[in-house]
């Protein structure tokens, strides 16, 4: 079974500061893994992408994440925090092409 | 590109009521998921589809709920005799098997709220 778990439902950063979300996947398979990002009253957009090929993945808005299969790891993050960052972030884990796994969510703060 | 649309936005109804909501997926998109996210949570998969087949369905879905995609386009989820415990967004995704990474891209959701 595959599942995943996010440390931390809420983080705070100042703008400019360096925003960290983490993600831990558990997969029986190798395992694709997304980030996405969610803002009120919206629907989810895909931010980045693993699908086996490199193991830093650099996404929209200048977020990356890199995949650690040691540590069943893909964390996001972005160097400098912008206010317009403010919004709930999800990981997601699926097998080629089935349904998507989610953790429980992210919300991130931006202070100015 | 026009991107995934679901209709309605929103729909308030009383309990025991029946509903229907519709998505248009990414036009040339093969595979059609349904999803179910409530305040605080993450979403949480119901069905999906792959042309006018319906693949998986979720254990957890109770036989109030049907999803059909009868030309392999657009989907609706009914729900039959809705429950207070039904409230919560519906989220409707594509993707396309002929892409790499089979990224799922989400409409805007349609909230139900059960009164």
């Amino acid at each position: 079974a595959q599942s995943v778990t996010q440390l931390g439902s809420h983080v705070s950063v100042s703008e400019g500061a360096l925003v960290l979300l983490r993600c831990n996947y558990s997969s029986s398979v190798p395992p694709y893994l997304f980030w996405y990002v969610q803002y009120p009253n919206q629907g989810l957009q895909l931010l980045l992408k693993y699908t086996s090929a490199a193991t830093l993945v650099k996404g929209i808005n200048g977020f990356e994440a890199e995949f650690k299969k040691s540590e069943t790891s893909f964390h996001l993050t972005k160097p400098s925090a912008h206010m317009s960052d403010a919004a709930e972030y999800f990981c997601a884990v699926s097998k080629q092409g089935g349904k998507l796994i989610f953790g429980q969510g992210t919300e991130l703060s931006v202070k100015p | 590109d026009t991107g995934v649309s679901q209709d309605p936005r929103h729909k308030i109804t009383k309990r025991g009521q029946n509903v229907t909501f519709r998505c248009d997926p990414i036009s040339e998109h093969n595979r059609l998921y349904w999803y179910r996210q409530t305040l605080g949570q993450g979403p949480e998969f119901l069905t999906y589809f792959q042309n006018e087949a319906q693949l998986e369905k979720s254990r957890l879905l109770s036989d109030r709920f049907s999803a059909e995609r009868p030309k392999g386009s657009f989907s609706t989820l009914e729900i039959q005799r809705t429950e207070q415990g039904d409230s919560a967004m519906y989220l409707c995704a594509s993707s396309s098997d002929r892409r790499n990474g089979y990224e799922q891209y989400f409409g805007p959701g349609t909230r139900l709220t059960v009164t």
